[in-house]
């Protein structure tokens, strides 16, 4: 148990709808990082927050937005979800601002767009 | 863009081979590289990292060797056990509009013949 939470642990819905995955760091960790994982691929970095705030941006589609609140957990929404959005999305956390810091990821929230 | 590529893809050996896996990246200015090891329906866990000040790690059965000059770097496990099988993700800080990320390469899938 990485110390990192994410719920819903699976997640079933249309196309077009919109959803809010939520993530809870490690006691103490200041930054979190969003990632999505399609089948069989690696890991493409959607958004990194640190302490309450936007610290970098990778790949994220225009329908997805993150925030991160003053406790420090972070929700992922994302819109109009197309078929292509189906996805295994982790969220992780480290102590520090920097990416060069172990990233501690959570249990994942597995969407599925029918 | 910025990238880190990764080699084999699927790699199968005998339970006690060894196992060698590839990235090399294009960032010259990239300093941290992590491993992460993600067992099936599991997190993706940080196994080993390396930092660009020095050129080799061990911890056990695992090391890493770093090649600045080449921009390549590469997992080794010795005495390959079952219980190694498990998809590997290298990564590499990057320095990408305007922020340093984390790129993951695209993974190796090892299976441990017992």
């Amino acid at each position: 148990d990485s110390g990192v939470t994410q719920t819903p642990k699976h997640l079933i819905t249309a196309t077009g709808q919109r959803v809010t995955l939520r993530c809870s760091p490690r006691s103490g960790d200041l930054s979190v990082y969003w990632y999505q994982q399609s089948l069989d691929q690696g890991l493409q970095f959607l958004i990194q927050y640190y302490n309450g705030e936007e610290r970098a941006k990778g790949n994220i589609l225009e329908r997805f937005s993150a925030q991160q609140f003053p406790d420090l957990h972070s929700e992922l929404n994302l819109s109009s979800l197309e078929l292509g959005d189906s996805a295994l999305y982790f969220c992780a956390s480290s102590t520090d601002g920097g990416v060069s810091y172990e990233q501690y990821f959570g249990p994942g929230t597995r969407l599925t767009v029918t | 863009g910025e990238n880190v590529e990764q080699h084999p893809s699927t790699l199968s050996v005998q339970e006690g081979d060894s196992a060698v896996i590839k990235c090399t990246y294009s960032d010259s200015a990239s300093n941290y590289f992590p491993w992460y090891k993600q067992e099936l329906g599991k997190r993706p866990q940080l196994i080993i990292d390396i930092r660009s000040n020095v050129g080799e790690k061990k911890d056990q059965r695992i090391a890493v060797t770093l090649n600045k000059t080449a921009k390549h770097f590469s997992l080794h496990i010795t005495e390959t056990q079952p219980e190694d099988s498990a998809v590997y993700f290298c990564a590499a800080s990057t320095w990408m509009d305007s922020s340093y990320k984390l790129i993951f390469g695209s993974g190796t899938r090892l299976l441990v013949r017992p």
